[in-house]
């Protein structure tokens, strides 16, 4: 049973054409996250939201937005992508914030810029 | 900061091989340490995790990784490699409750099983 889904698994989008991607949990994770995957690299976290506390990684563009409208949905929106945005995107849900908590990681969304 | 380094990125076995994959970690004092992988088209699964106590800790798949705190390692270890373990496999380390607590992964490495 799926626990972390994410929509879509493929993404493609205009340079500077806004886009939203979508990651939902039924876990009921107090902690969701967002995380970029470029070809060959690490995760890195882009933010985090613990409830509905939103929390910003220091180095995540400001063209890099999220929404947690609930509980179990979580947005990632980049408002202008550029080709530098191409990337896999994670989201992921823990049920604290915290080192010690296992994340849970749902496929992933290939983000495609043209 | 806390940093991870996998220094292979592509490491290729036959089936039933023994494997080990490299992870070595900066930090000051003993971080908690986690080893994910990803097979193709899914998400990142959890296979084990150190915290604290014994320094071989085993996992799910039938793997395990031991922490060598004089060598800042955390190698993840199976004895004999399946076909369905042709993923990528990340180590990543979190600092412990004080520092920034989030997960910061190594750059992976690929797994390829040959029959």
């Amino acid at each position: 049973d799926a626990m972390v889904i994410q929509n879509p698994r493929y993404q493609v989008t205009q340079f500077g054409k806004p886009v939203t991607l979508s990651c939902s949990q039924t876990l009921n994770h107090n902690v969701m996250y967002w995380y970029q995957q470029k070809s060959s690299q690490a995760p890195k976290l882009l933010f985090h939201y613990y409830d509905k506390d939103f929390n910003n990684e220091a180095d995540t563009p400001d063209n890099f937005q999220s929404r947690r409208p609930n509980t179990s949905f979580c947005f990632l929106d980049i408002r202008s992508p550029g080709l530098g945005d191409a990337a896999m995107y994670l989201c992921a849900t823990s049920r604290e914030w915290g080192g010690t908590d296992t994340q849970y990681f749902g496929p992933g969304t290939r983000l495609t810029v043209l | 900061a806390q940093s991870v380094t996998q220094p292979d990125i592509h490491i290729t076995v036959s089936e039933g091989a023994s494997l080990e994959l490299r992870c070595n970690y900066s930090y000051g004092a003993t971080p908690y340490l986690f080893w994910y992988v990803q097979s193709p088209g899914q998400g990142l699964q959890l296979l084990l995790k150190y915290f604290s106590g014994d320094t071989l800790v085993q996992g799910i798949k039938g793997f395990e990784a031991e922490f060598k705190r004089s060598q800042s390692s955390f190698n993840l270890r199976k004895p004999s490699v399946h076909w369905s373990d042709a993923a990528e496999y990340f180590c990543a380390v979190a600092t412990p409750q004080g520092g920034s607590e989030k997960l910061v992964f190594g750059k992976g490495t690929k797994l390829t099983v040959n029959p």
